[in-house]
C-alpha cells in the first residue's frame, strides 16, 4: 500500500524556537498534502490544505504566519511551527492524497509528529 | 451543531462480540464516508471507504451508509484484541476530511 512518512516522529523544543516537520509521499506522487492536528481524546483538525506549487489554505482560525507551509515538490511537504509556544504541543499529522493508480483519489496518513514545547 | 458526531465511548466488549459503531451528521453534500483505525500515538489507517447508500464488507468489516438518515455504520465481526483502538469516521466532498471524534474501543481476551 501508499506509504507516507513524517520526521521528526518525535520532537522537544524550547519556547521560542521555530520547528519544521516533513511529509513524504514515498510511492506516489501527491500534489495535494493536508496537515492535521490533533489532541489527546480529540478529533483530527484540520489545519490547512497543501497544494504543490502554490500557496497553501488555511482553516478559518489557523495563523498562516506561525504555521508556515511548503509544498516544495510532488512528494514533500513541510510545516513549520514558528515561535513554538506550550500550546502548540500537539500531535501533528499529514496526509497525501494518491493522484494517480488505481487507489487515486485515496488519502493516505503519515505516522504524525508528537511536538512537546517546554 | 458538529458536522459530524461520533459518540466517543470507551466501548468494551469480549473477544468474539459483534462491534457496532456509528456515525452521524449534518452535511447532505457529503459524498464519500471512511472508516479509519488510529492505534495509540499513530497515524490513522485507511479500513473501509463508500461511496453510496448500502453495505460493503471486507472480511470481519461491514460498513454501512443511510444517506436518507444521515447515519453511518462499521461491524466489526468476531472481534479480536488486536481490534482494540480508536475508530475515526469521516466524510468528505472536496477532498477536505471531515473526522468523528473517534471511538475508542477495547476488545478484552
Amino acid at each position: 500500500g501508499a506509504v507516507v512518512s513524517q520526521h521528526p516522529s518525535r520532537v522537544i523544543c524550547k519556547s521560542g524556537t521555530s520547528v519544521k516537520i516533513e511529509c513524504r509521499s514515498l510511492d506516489f506522487q501527491a500534489t495535494t498534502m493536508f496537515w492535521y492536528r490533533q489532541f489527546p481524546k480529540k478529533s483530527l483538525m484540520l489545519m490547512a490544505t497543501s497544494n504543490e506549487g502554490s500557496k497553501a489554505t488555511y482553516e478559518q482560525g489557523v495563523e498562516k504566519d506561525k504555521f508556515l507551509i511548503n509544498h516544495a515538490s510532488l512528494t514533500l511537504s513541510t510545516l513549520t511551527v514558528t515561535s513554538a509556544h506550550p500550546e502548540d504541543s500537539s500531535f501533528y499529522i499529514c496526509s497525501a492524497i494518491r493522484t494517480s493508480g488505481r487507489s487515486r483519489g485515496e488519502q493516505y496518513f503519515g505516522p504524525g509528529t508528537r511536538l512537546t514545547v517546554t | 451543531q458538529k458536522e459530524v458526531e461520533q459518540d466517543p465511548g470507551p466501548l468494551s466488549v469480549p473477544e468474539g462480540a459483534i462491534v457496532s459503531l456509528n456515525c452521524t451528521y449534518s452535511n447532505s453534500a457529503f459524498q464519500y464516508f471512511m472508516w479509519y483505525r488510529q492505534y495509540s500515538r499513530k497515524g490513522p489507517e485507511l479500513l473501509m471507504y463508500t461511496y453510496s447508500s448500502g453495505n460493503k464488507e471486507d472480511g470481519r468489516f461491514t460498513a454501512q451508509v443511510d444517506k436518507s438518515s444521515k447515519y453511518i455504520s462499521l461491524f466489526i465481526r468476531d472481534s479480536q484484541p488486536s481490534d482494540s483502538a480508536t475508530y475515526l469516521c469521516a466524510m468528505t466532498v472536496t477532498g477536505k476530511l471531515i473526522f468523528g471524534q473517534g471511538t475508542t474501543l477495547q476488545v478484552k481476551p
